[in-house]
């Protein structure tokens, strides 16, 4: 069965400082790799997905992640974060075969301090 | 295009009232997904559809949920009767298969409270 994992619930930067936030995912198959963002009662925007091909994959607002498929991973960096980042972010996965669910990870809420 | 659209966005009912939630997709878009939100569970697959015909009604909690597809560009969510936990926001997204199902658009939500 699918399952993702977001082991940071909460993570806080400063301003123009890096981000890194993690995801680790468990599927039989290659998977499909999605990261959105969630603004506070919005629904959830996609960011990026990684279908195939190379393992780094641009998205929106200059965020990337990079599928590492020996740990499972599919972390999400951005360079310099901007105060407008400030949101949660959901780590998911998905499949083209046996139907297409997508699960979610917990979720990593994410504060952007001045 | 005017995005997912959900209505109402908030809700505040009694136990034991009907709840029916709506969800307008994308037009063109042949997948329609049910997401429940709550701070304790987070996002949960309730139920999805292609081409208006439910395919996993597996994450459906119990009976007292059904969701409805009566055409492609109309879907209900409804819960009957409603209890206390089942408040949270219910989410649908859409999306189009042949650009990747699991590509979802969401829309805003509606935020349902019972007392």
């Amino acid at each position: 069965a699918q399952s993702v994992t977001q082991p940071d619930i909460h993570i806080t930067v400063s301003e123009g400082a890096s981000l890194e936030l993690r995801c680790n995912y468990s599927y039989g198959a290659t998977p499909y790799l999605f990261w959105y963002v969630q603004s506070p009662g919005q629904g959830l925007q996609l960011l990026l997905k990684y279908f195939s091909g190379d393992t780094l994959v641009q998205g929106i607002k200059g965020f990337e992640a990079e599928f590492k498929r020996s740990q499972s991973s599919f972390n999400l960096r951005k360079p310099s974060v901007h105060w407008s980042d400030a949101a949660e972010y959901f780590c998911a996965v998905g499949s083209n075969t046996g139907g297409f669910k997508t699960i979610f990870g917990a979720g990593t809420r994410l504060f952007v301090k001045a | 295009d005017a995005g997912v659209i959900q209505s109402p966005r908030h809700e505040v009912t009694e136990m034991g009232q009907e709840v029916t939630l709506r969800c307008k997709p994308i037009s063109g878009h042949d997948y329609l997904f049910w997401y429940r939100q709550t701070m304790m569970r987070g996002l949960e697959l309730l139920i999805y559809f292609n081409n208006n015909v439910p395919i996993d009604d597996s994450g459906m909690p119990e009976d007292r949920f059904s969701a409805k597809m009566p055409n492609a560009s109309f879907s209900t969510l409804k819960i009957q009767p409603s209890e206390p936990r089942d408040s949270a926001v219910y989410f649908c997204a859409s999306s189009l298969s042949i650009s990747g199902a699991n590509v979802l658009t969401f829309g805003a939500g509606s935020r349902l409270t019972v007392l």
